[in-house]
């Protein structure tokens, strides 16, 4: 069975630092999402990462897979208030199911 | 466009009680999927509709919840009755080709809470 994890859960960081989201998951898998939600609001879908070294950047959001290790990070870069939200990963496997992880609760703070 | 659109968007009910919740997909959109997210817990596939189609409900808890989608397009989700632990967040989504694994597209969910 799939299995997802993410960590952190939960994040705390300073206006204008760096900072790692990670998600691992347990089989192979070959299409892996990352969604963004705002509080009451739908999941906004930002990257999906296709295939094995894929890199997809948006502002100062970027997302990276590694099939091999089976870990994808979301990397973000000098943050901003409203980057605020939380953050998950959904893994495809080959269904049409996708299995998310936990999620990451975003906060910058100014 | 429209996105996917879930009402009511909060739902506070007795134990008990009998809730129906309801998801509007993408126009043209054939798959239809409910997912559920419980007590900040991760988000739960619960089952896929093609067109009017059941094709997968594994992830659905017991028979206290039943989902239609009669005519292919509209999706609810009746609990009935509900029990404390369907508390959480339930979230529809969809998608236009399966087979092409295209993105599926999440509504704002629907937030009951069962006291």
């Amino acid at each position: 069975e799939l299995k997802v994890e993410q960590n952190p859960l939960f994040l705390s960081m300073q206006e204008g630092k760096n900072y790692t989201i990670y998600c691992n998951y347990s089989t192979t898998s070959d299409r892996l999402y990352w969604y963004r939600q705002d509080p009451g609001k739908s999941l906004e879908s930002l990257f999906v990462l296709l295939s094995n070294g894929a890199v997809k950047q948006e502002g100062r959001l970027m997302a990276s897979l590694d099939t091999k290790a089976r870990l994808s990070t979301l990397h973000i870069t000098a943050a901003v208030h409203d980057l605020s939200a939380t953050y998950f990963c959904a893994v495809d496997a080959g269904t049409y199911k996708y299995i998310f992880g936990t999620g990451t609760r975003l906060k910058v703070l100014a | 466009e429209a996105g996917v659109t879930q009402f009511p968007s909060h739902s506070v009910i007795e134990k008990g009680q009998t809730v129906t919740l309801r998801c509007d997909p993408i126009s043209g959109h054939d798959n239809l999927y409910w997912y559920r997210r419980v007590m900040g817990k991760e988000i739960k596939f619960l089952l896929h509709f093609v067109k009017e189609s059941k094709q997968d409900e594994s992830g659905m808890p017991n028979n206290r919840f039943l989902a239609e989608r009669t005519g292919g397009t509209y999706s609810t989700l009746k609990v009935q009755p509900a029990e404390l632990e369907d508390s959480g967040v339930y979230f529809c989504a969809s998608s236009s080709d399966r087979e092409a694994r295209e993105t599926q597209y999440f509504g704002p969910g629907t937030r009951l809470l069962v006291l």
